[in-house]
């Protein structure tokens, strides 16, 4: 079965410091893999996605198939990314988005 | 554009009631998608609706269905409401096409009493 995992729903860092945002997934074949945002009182958005290599907002993901992961970085977190992260996948040839439970980021000034 | 607007955006029901859940997708979609976020959840996927039809089903029981409209609006309707369907509800509108980017909605806050 397709599963997402977010280890972590919580974490903490102050301004300036380095994040990542794990995520692991289970998947046979090969997913497409997403990085969604919930800022406050805003609607769910799109991050990233794996198949575009961008990076948006300083934020990257890489996926490693190795290690069925496709953790979210960035190298100096600022108080304005602070928010509800989510990772999904989508299974191959359907649009049926799998979230994990999410990861809340705080940044402390 | 308003992008993705849902309705209401909060409702209270009581249990064994049924509600309707209405979407508007982004302008130019024409896929819509609904999910299920219960509290300190990730969105769970219900269904898709593309062409009016139900193109794709998550797990979840007959008692939630759904409808397309020809203006690419959809309703959510869950019968004999549990209290376990107290939710948040997301809608989603896409592209047609396979695994294009999808927005949400604000959602709407369903509270089973």
């Amino acid at each position: 079965a397709q599963r997402v995992t977010q280890p972590e729903k919580l974490l903490s860092v102050f301004k300036g410091a380095p994040v990542e945002l794990k995520c692991n997934y289970s998947y046979s074949g090969s997913p497409e893999l997403f990085w969604y945002v919930q800022y406050s009182r805003q609607r769910l958005q799109l991050l990233l996605r794996h198949i575009s290599r961008e990076s948006i907002k300083g934020f990257t993901a890489d996926l490693n198939k190795g290690e069925t992961s496709f953790h979210l970085k960035k190298p100096f977190a600022q108080e304005e990314d602070s928010a509800m992260y989510y990772c999904a996948l989508t299974v191959y040839n359907t649009d049926k988005l799998i979230f994990g439970t999410g990861t809340r980021l705080q940044v402390f000034p | 554009d308003a992008g993705v607007t849902q309705s209401p955006t909060h409702l209270i029901k009581t249990r064994g009631q049924q509600v309707t859940l209405r979407c508007s997708p982004k302008s130019g979609h024409d896929t819509v998608s609904w999910y299920q976020q219960a509290l300190g959840q990730g969105p769970q996927f219900i269904f898709q609706y593309y062409e009016e039809e139900e193109r794709q089903r998550g797990n979840f029981p007959d008692r939630f269905s759904g409808h397309q409209f020809p203006n690419y609006s959809s309703e959510l309707n869950v019968n004999a409401l549990l209290l376990g369907d107290s939710a948040l509800y997301l809608c989603a509108s896409s592209l047609g096409q396979r695994n294009t980017e999808a927005f949400f909605g604000q959602g709407t806050r369903l509270t089973v009493v």
